[in-house]
């Protein structure tokens, strides 16, 4: 079966833009997460949805927010870009939340 | 909230020697442990995981520990092999019930020297 899809794998973007990035999870997985990886922070949770509902969010300003669709597709929105919003942004996806991860391959964002 | 310590943060070992990376957490209500690996440029990779009502848990070179007493858990490789190295992430979740929010220590970068 498909895996975690995410679109773009990379994007440049420049200071003070915006950016979506989206996520299509496993078929039948209901929750997708959300993770910015960066060298120096590890793995921090973003977001959590569940039947298109926020179920959980992370310590991130409010430049990030998130939604999901009926289909569980997911989309990350990110305002007023900052540099240091440069990172690999992970998707996961898993059945009903409780269980392990599936991630995306992500998408590399750079901000100049 | 949840906080998770992960040593070492580097770990070298000699082909065919066995690798242990470490986590503790602190929040009580966790029950569920993941371990992930991460290979360069690649997905995290869910290898092995354990719930809360089990003390070990193996799946051919790799296992699991967890002492929920002392709140730490170890991944445990044997026989290491090149294609072993990689970064290992440790999480903790609180299950299902408050929502899908893992806790993820910070790394550990395993190089298995030839």
């Amino acid at each position: 079966k498909a895996g975690v899809t995410q679109t773009p794998r990379y994007l440049i973007k420049t200071r003070g833009q915006q950016v979506t990035l989206s996520c299509s999870p496993i078929s039948g997985h209901r929750s997708v997460s959300w993770y910015q990886q960066t060298p120096g922070q590890g793995l921090q949770f973003l977001f959590e949805y569940f039947s298109e509902t926020q179920r959980n969010k992370g310590n991130f300003p409010g430049r990030f927010s998130g939604r999901q669709f009926s289909n569980s597709r997911s989309e990350m929105n990110v305002s007023t870009l900052e540099l240091g919003d440069s990172a690999l942004y992970l998707c996961a996806s898993s059945f009903a939340g409780g269980d392990g991860y599936t991630f995306g391959s992500g998408t590399r964002l750079t901000v100049v | 909230g949840e906080n998770v310590e992960q040593h070492p943060s580097t770990l070298s070992v000699q082909e065919g020697d066995s690798a242990v990376i470490k986590c503790t957490y602190s929040d009580s209500a966790s029950n569920y442990f993941p371990w992930y690996k991460q290979e360069l440029g690649k997905r995290p990779q869910l290898i092995i995981d354990i719930r809360s009502n089990v003390g070990e848990k193996k799946d051919q070179r790799i296992a699991v520990t967890l002492n929920k007493t002392a709140k730490h858990f170890s991944l445990h490789i044997t026989e290491t092999q090149p294609e072993d190295s990689a970064v290992y992430f440790c999480a903790a979740s609180n299950g299902m019930d408050t929502g899908n929010q893992f806790y993820f220590g910070t790394g550990t970068s395993l190089t298995v020297i030839p």
